[in-house]
């Protein structure tokens, strides 16, 4: 089946530690992408990625860092920097084709830090 | 830079029942892309309806439909016949159209609740 993949789907961490969370995709999705919410809120976006090795700030990049080594493999890492971690995180990817462009979702990481 | 407000947090009606969620944007682009996206408790996030601004014919996707006012920046969704699946969270976000990724803007959401 194709499909993203997140995982895990709940992670706890300690404050001050980084943490790297999981997008697979193989959909051959060109462009990749992560997404914040926090409750009562919408999506936010963090980082995309077009191409491999490429990738692009979002609105709330802060405290964030990503890679993108393989098309299928986008993760991000949650680093010490990041003022308030708590939150669910959405990976999505789409093609870039011509009158293409809907976005598919993963099915999530909450991530806890304490 | 683009806006989404859906100005109700929180709506219910019982099974069976057309209800209709709202949303308007802020944009100074012309050609654009505008979704609703169903979270139900699962968390997953599901497309539910799009619609290019090009097109001045409302989508329908089954039981349900929007209605795009392109002038008053209104983009609304009705569910018709609602069902207890339909219980979720619903998002509209805005997509501009352009070259290469686009980022999605979402609004605040409503939170749907279908009583039996």
């Amino acid at each position: 089946d194709g499909g993203i993949t997140q995982s895990p789907k709940y992670l706890f961490r300690k404050e001050g530690q980084n943490v790297t969370l999981s997008c697979e995709q193989n959909l051959n999705h060109d462009a990749m992408y992560w997404y914040r919410q926090d409750p009562g809120q919408g999506l936010r976006l963090i980082y995309y990625s077009q191409i491999v090795n490429d990738f692009q700030k979002g609105d709330i990049a802060e405290g964030y860092s990503v890679s993108r080594e393989k098309k299928e493999s986008f993760p991000l890492t949650v680093t010490s920097a990041q003022k308030n971690p708590t939150a669910f995180y959405l990976c999505a990817s789409s093609s870039l084709g011509a009158g293409a462009y809907e976005q598919y979702f993963g099915p999530g990481t909450r991530l806890t830090v304490t | 830079a683009q806006t989404v407000t859906q100005s109700q947090p929180e709506m219910s009606v019982q099974e069976a029942e057309t209800v209709t969620l709202s949303c308007t944007y802020d944009t100074s682009e012309s050609n654009y892309y505008l979704f609703w996206y169903k979270q139900p408790p699962s968390r997953q996030m599901i497309l539910v309806i799009r619609q290019e601004a090009y097109k001045q014919q409302n989508a329908t996707e089954n039981r349900f439909s929007v209605n795009f006012q392109k002038a008053a920046k209104s983009f609304s969704l009705k569910i018709s016949d609602s069902q207890l699946g339909d219980t979720a969270m619903y998002f509209c976000a805005f997509m501009k159209h352009g070259q290469g990724a686009q980022k999605l803007v979402f609004g605040q959401g409503t939170r749907l609740t279908i009583n039996p």
